[in-house]
């Protein structure tokens, strides 16, 4: 089954504790982003990857690194994570940056 | 920003009724996709317009696009309870940062809630 999953789906966590989200996909799409999603904010893309050894900063990068060594995997890092990136995490892939978005089912992040 | 807005905020309507969203944007668009949200979940791809496509069905999915007014619209037919969800619009449009890419851009939601 053709599908983007991220680990864990849940997190609570304390304040400068270093994270990974995990984010895999299984259709060999070059493309993978991640976002945030906050209430009355909408998606914010966090990074995104072109492709393997490729990555870009998105509309809030700040806090937070990504790698792609791999087609299939995307991890987010939060090295020093604080409250306020306590939100509902998306990964996301597809075979460009403009076509259809495959979402992962999110991790729910919780910095205290 | 490039960001699409929806309109309204939120819509609750009764099964069997159609819904419509709106979704406006700022700068031209490579195209425009609609997507679906249930509640925490991750959001389902529904219908991608083109820039110089003006109507686009899925099902009982009806998409619209001026990008002389830039604007789209979502139009559910004979809703279902099962409908209840958040719609977002999403529009494809060439980055302000990288040259050369597009990013894709989305904006805060319409919430639909469909009674029984």
């Amino acid at each position: 089954e053709a599908q983007v999953t991220q680990n864990p789906r849940y997190l609570i966590t304390v304040t400068g504790k270093k994270l990974t989200v995990t984010c895999s996909q299984n259709m060999n799409h070059e493309y993978m982003s991640w976002y945030r999603q906050d209430p009355g904010l909408g998606l914010r893309q966090i990074y995104y990857s072109m492709n393997v050894e490729v990555t870009d900063k998105g509309d809030v990068p700040e806090g937070y690194k990504v790698s792609r060594k791999e087609k299939r995997n995307f991890p987010l890092i939060l090295e020093s994570p604080s409250p306020n990136q306590t939100s509902l995490y998306f990964c996301a892939s597809s075979y460009g940056q403009s076509n259809e978005q495959y979402f992962g089912p999110g991790t729910r992040l919780t910095v205290t | 920003s490039q960001q699409g807005e929806e309109d309204p905020q939120a819509l609750s309507i009764q099964e069997g009724e159609n819904a419509t969203m709106n979704c406006s944007y700022k700068t031209s668009i490579n195209n425009l996709q609609w997507y679906r949200q249930n509640s925490g979940r991750g959001l389902v791809h529904l219908i991608l317009i083109r820039s110089n496509e003006r109507e686009k069905h899925s099902g009982r999915l009806r998409v619209t696009l001026d990008t002389s007014k830039k604007s789209s619209s979502l139009l559910i037919t004979a809703s279902r309870a099962a409908d209840t969800a958040s719609y977002f619009c999403a529009t494809d449009a060439w980055s302000l940062r990288a040259s050369g890419y597009s990013t894709l851009t989305f904006g805060k939601g319409t919430m639909l809630l469909v009674s029984p």
